[in-house]
């Protein structure tokens, strides 16, 4: 069955600093894996989706996240963290079950950003 | 295009009433999620509704706990006789055809007091 670990629930970084969120999943078939940002009190806001195209995919704000199969990680990337980069980050992995398709989220790692 | 939207966002209850949370789709989309998340948690899935239909309800608790997403009008997340244990943030998608097309709502926090 499909799962995602997110190593990591805490993650701090210095603002202008790469932030690293670290992503690995497991699924027994090609997967759509997606992440989404969410800041508090607040929904969940898309910020890319790999579909089985490029292994590069490059989001909004400046993220980007590389698809490695051989790792089965989809690591989520910035290259310059900003103040308002600062939320709660969720991989996601699709699980086709049953006739039907669904997200399976991991727990979540929050970014802190420190001036 | 108005997004999903989600009411109320705030809904404080008393252990044993009822809560109902409703989910107005994006336009066109015919395909609802219901999740659910805890502090500390990712997302659960609940349940997976097209119009008039459950599709998967595999991630309901069995009792207290329903769904629908009739013909006209929003999708209802019904909880009744609810526990402290209910108290959490429940979030709706959309989608038009598949989940991987689906955008969330602003979500509802549901306090038991």
């Amino acid at each position: 069955a499909q799962s995602v670990t997110q190593l990591g629930s805490h993650v701090s970084v210095s603002e202008g600093a790469l932030v690293l969120l670290r992503c690995n999943y497991s699924s027994s078939v090609p997967p759509y894996l997606f992440w989404y940002v969410q800041y508090p009190n607040q929904g969940l806001q898309l910020l890319l989706k790999y579909t089985s195209a490029a292994t590069l995919v490059k989001g909004i704000n400046d993220f980007e996240a590389e698809f490695k199969k051989s790792e089965t990680s989809f690591h989520l990337t910035k290259p310059s963290a900003h103040m308002s980069d600062a939320a709660e980050y969720f991989c996601a992995v699709t699980l086709a079950q049953g006739g039907s398709e669904k997200l399976v989220f991991g727990k979540g790692t929050k970014l802190t950003v420190n001036p | 295009n108005a997004g999903v939207m989600q009411n109320p966002r705030h809904l404080v209850r008393r252990r044993g009433q009822e809560a109902r949370l409703r989910c107005s789709p994006m336009k066109g989309h015919s395909h609802v999620y219901w999740y659910r998340q805890l502090p500390e948690e990712g997302l659960k899935f609940m349940v997976y509704l097209q119009k008039e239909n459950i599709i998967d309800e595999s991630g309901m608790p069995k009792e207290r706990f329903s769904a629908e997403f009739p013909k006209e009008g929003p999708s209802i997340l019904r909880i009744q006789q609810v526990v402290r244990g209910d108290s959490a943030a429940y979030f709706c998608a959309s989608s038009p055809r598949s989940v991987t097309e689906a955008f969330f709502g602003q979500g509802t926090r549901l306090t038991v007091v």
